[in-house]
């Protein structure tokens, strides 16, 4: 079974720049997450989707972060400009939840590592 | 508010040596998920265990056992006879299945575990 796909795996782009990432989840898995992870930190939830709705964006900065995820299925997460602030790394994450309920496990990608100089 | 601290930042052990992690949580939910992730070097959150908070069972995988004590809020993690193979980021995390933040994983800042041949 294939895992979650998430590309680039590395970006490198100066301030002010437009970036996307983009992740495929585990198929027949209708929750899908992006978490952004510091240097040296845990990662932190940047916006949850049941399905094709976004449930949770309470963390996502909207001023220049956006998030889409049509169909249900691929999702994309935008920073248009980037700051040297969003250096880090944006994992994808999805799951199968039932009943409106959750707590089942997560299954990440490998992330995509985000430079800003 | 909840919150997962993980005290140890990193930890360097010689192989077959007994190591365990700690982890300390604080939630005001009766009904919670607490959980183990390993991220090896190449970035990927692998799921380790679950737990959920109406079973305090301690539970032994391998060389891997967890130590769950809701009276003390506490998730510990031991690995023994440590291989070189174990060297990684192990990260906590905690979830509310019911919550309005339902599915939303709160991560300690991780313990990094390095072992030497």
């Amino acid at each position: 079974e294939a895992g979650v796909v998430q590309s680039p795996r590395y970006k490198i782009i100066e301030k002010k720049q437009p970036v996307a990432f983009w992740c495929n989840p585990i198929s027949g898995h209708n929750t899908l997450y992006w978490y952004r992870q510091n240097l040296g930190q845990g990662p932190e939830l940047l916006i949850r989707y049941e399905n094709e709705e976004a449930v949770d964006d309470s963390q996502l900065p909207k001023d220049r972060f956006s998030a889409e995820r049509l169909k249900g299925v691929d999702s994309t997460l935008k920073i248009q400009p980037a700051e040297l602030g969003d250096s880090a790394v944006y994992l994808c994450a999805s799951s199968f939840s039932r009943d409106g309920a959750d707590g089942g496990e997560l299954f990440f990608g490998e992330g995509s590592r985000l430079t800003v100089l | 508010a909840q919150k997962v601290t993980q005290a140890q930042t990193e930890i360097s052990v010689v192989e077959k040596e007994d190591v365990t992690l700690d982890c300390v949580y604080e939630t005001r939910d009766t009904t919670y998920y607490l959980f183990w992730y390993k991220q090896p070097p190449s970035g990927e959150l692998v799921f380790l265990i679950r737990r959920n908070s109406f079973d305090e069972q301690n539970e032994i995988s391998g060389r891997y056992s967890w130590n769950f004590q809701k009276s003390t809020s506490s998730f510990n993690f031991t690995i023994t006879a440590s291989q070189v193979v174990d060297s990684a980021v192990y990260f906590c995390a905690l979830s509310d299945p019911y919550g309005g933040s339902q599915g939303n994983l709160i991560f300690g800042k991780g313990t990094k575990l390095s072992v030497k041949p």
